[in-house]
């Protein structure tokens, strides 16, 4: 069965740079059928795709985002990760890492989710 | 960017009644949406994708239908576990969320 787990700093101070991790279990991330992706929401607001990444590397970002943000991966620990950078009040909120289909069904739709994690913004 | 605008913002239903969540798109989308429930304190969990194919697991109470720019998400007789907020998702343009229908007891 497969489990995606977040794992990071729950406090970053303005200006840093947050850094999370999503642990996978029950499945590879080398797998060629799914992307790896991060979605955050704010406390008590809607939902924003941040970016997905394939394993090889390559990603793609949300563009309002893109010039703050890296997703990478990294196969030997079966995990990925994200960084945003110069980081502000507004970052905060939970981060959730999940997966989704390269092709076919479940095309860049999100099946399959952590339990997220709250990542706040302040000194 | 493709902006999905959802109504109503709050359903109040009684359990047994049939609830129906509308979906917006400021283009076309195609088939290309899904729909998630998210309850307090959980991920979501997806529900239909491709706007009609219920997800594994899904009752069927749940449907999805709708094309282009107007969809909408029914689920046939409301049970105590279905009352959560319900996102759309489309994946035409780039990937972007609806703002969420708060689905309540009345």
């Amino acid at each position: 069965q497969l489990q995606l787990q977040e794992s990071g700093p729950g406090l970053v101070k303005p200006s840093e740079t947050l850094s999370l991790t999503c642990i996978v279990s029950g499945g590879s991330i080398t797998s060629t059928y799914y992307y790896w992706g991060w979605i955050r929401q704010p406390p008590g607001k809607g939902l924003e795709w941040i970016g997905s990444m394939y394993y090889s590397g390559s990603a793609y970002y949300n563009p309002s985002l893109k010039s703050r943000v890296t997703i990478s991966a990294d196969t030997s620990k079966n995990q990925f990760s994200l960084r945003v950078n110069s980081v502000t009040a507004a970052d905060t909120a939970v981060y959730y890492c999940a997966r989704s289909a390269v092709a076919g069904t479940h095309q860049q739709t999100f099946d399959h989710w952590g339990q997220g994690t709250l990542v706040t913004v302040s000194s | 960017e493709t902006v999905l605008t959802q109504s109503p913002a709050t359903l109040s239903l009684s359990p047994g009644e049939r609830a129906t969540l509308s979906c917006r798109a400021s283009q076309s989308v195609s088939t290309y949406l899904a729909w998630y429930q998210q309850k307090p304190g959980q991920a979501p969990r997806l529900l239909i994708y491709d706007a009609s194919s219920r997800a594994t697991g899904i009752p069927a109470r749940f449907s999805g239908s709708g094309s282009g720019t107007d969809f909408t998400l029914t689920i046939s007789s409301l049970e105590p576990e279905d009352f959560a907020v319900y996102y759309c998702q489309q994946r035409s343009d780039w990937i972007t969320f609806g703002q969420g229908s708060r689905l309540e007891i009345k």
